[in-house]
């Protein structure tokens, strides 16, 4: 059974970078696409991006000056950063891996999802 | 700001059946990107309920069912249960100038009465 676990420090400060890890265990970061997904208090969900195994990314337009993913395939892990941070930013960031056929990233759906951390931006 | 419109909230008795609406466009639903339905209980992740417009994952009930038209897609619940009061989310892909990305609708929540 797959399950992710997200990590990072709770509390960020105004302008600085927002970074979390994503660890996944029963199963190898390379066989899939994961994603970053986030959802302000009280509001909705929001994509945030994608990375492949083997590097690919794709961001989500409205973030993607600030976004950067990576893998970390010795520890199956996989991080997000998110820069220059404001308190917009504040929201349970989940990761997710991707369901679907690798050669049609356009219909993929999420499962399973980590149980999320909040990240609250504040001084 | 999402592009998939839901209504904020449906509700209904025990038993009766209610139906949540995603209204996309044509650079999204409208394109033929598949539709995908998730329910969030109250402080847990999101869970997938219908995937690839119509299709169940193991385990969720038939209960549950979805449907997809033009720029909209719907989520049906029928059977109505004190355990369906949840938020539930459609999630698409869309592609435009500015790029090409997954999308979430705006969310809906369903009470029972």
């Amino acid at each position: 059974q797959v399950q992710l676990q997200e990590s990072g420090p709770g509390l960020v400060k105004p302008s600085e970078t927002l970074s979390l890890t994503c660890t996944v265990s029963g199963d190898s970061i390379r066989s899939y696409y994961w994603s970053w997904i986030r959802q302000p208090p009280g509001k909705g969900l929001e994509w945030i991006g994608y990375i492949f195994y083997h590097g690919s990314t794709n961001y989500d337009p409205s973030l993607k000056s600030r976004v950067t993913m990576s893998l970390e395939t010795s520890k199956n892990q996989f991080s997000l950063s998110l820069t220059s941070v404001t308190a917009a930013d504040t929201a349970v960031y989940y990761c997710a891996r991707h369901v679907g056929s690798s050669f049609w990233v356009r219909g993929h759906w999420f499962d399973p999802w980590g149980q999320g951390i909040l990240v609250t931006v504040s001084s | 700001q999402s592009v998939l419109t839901q209504p904020p909230s449906v509700s209904g008795a025990p038993g009766q059946r209610v139906t949540i609406s995603c209204t996309g466009s044509s650079s999204n639903i409208g394109a033929g990107y598949d539709v995908h339905w998730y329910q969030q209980l109250p402080g847990t992740a999101p869970k997938p309920l219908i995937y690839g417009n119509n299709n169940r994952p193991s385990g969720v009930p038939d209960r549950f069912s979805g449907s997809q038209s033009g720029t909209s897609a719907s989520l049906a619940i029928t059977g109505l249960q004190a355990e369906d009061e949840a938020d539930y989310y459609c999630q698409s892909y869309d592609s435009t100038l500015s790029g090409f990305h997954f999308v979430f609708g705006t969310g809906t929540k369903v009470t029972v009465l």
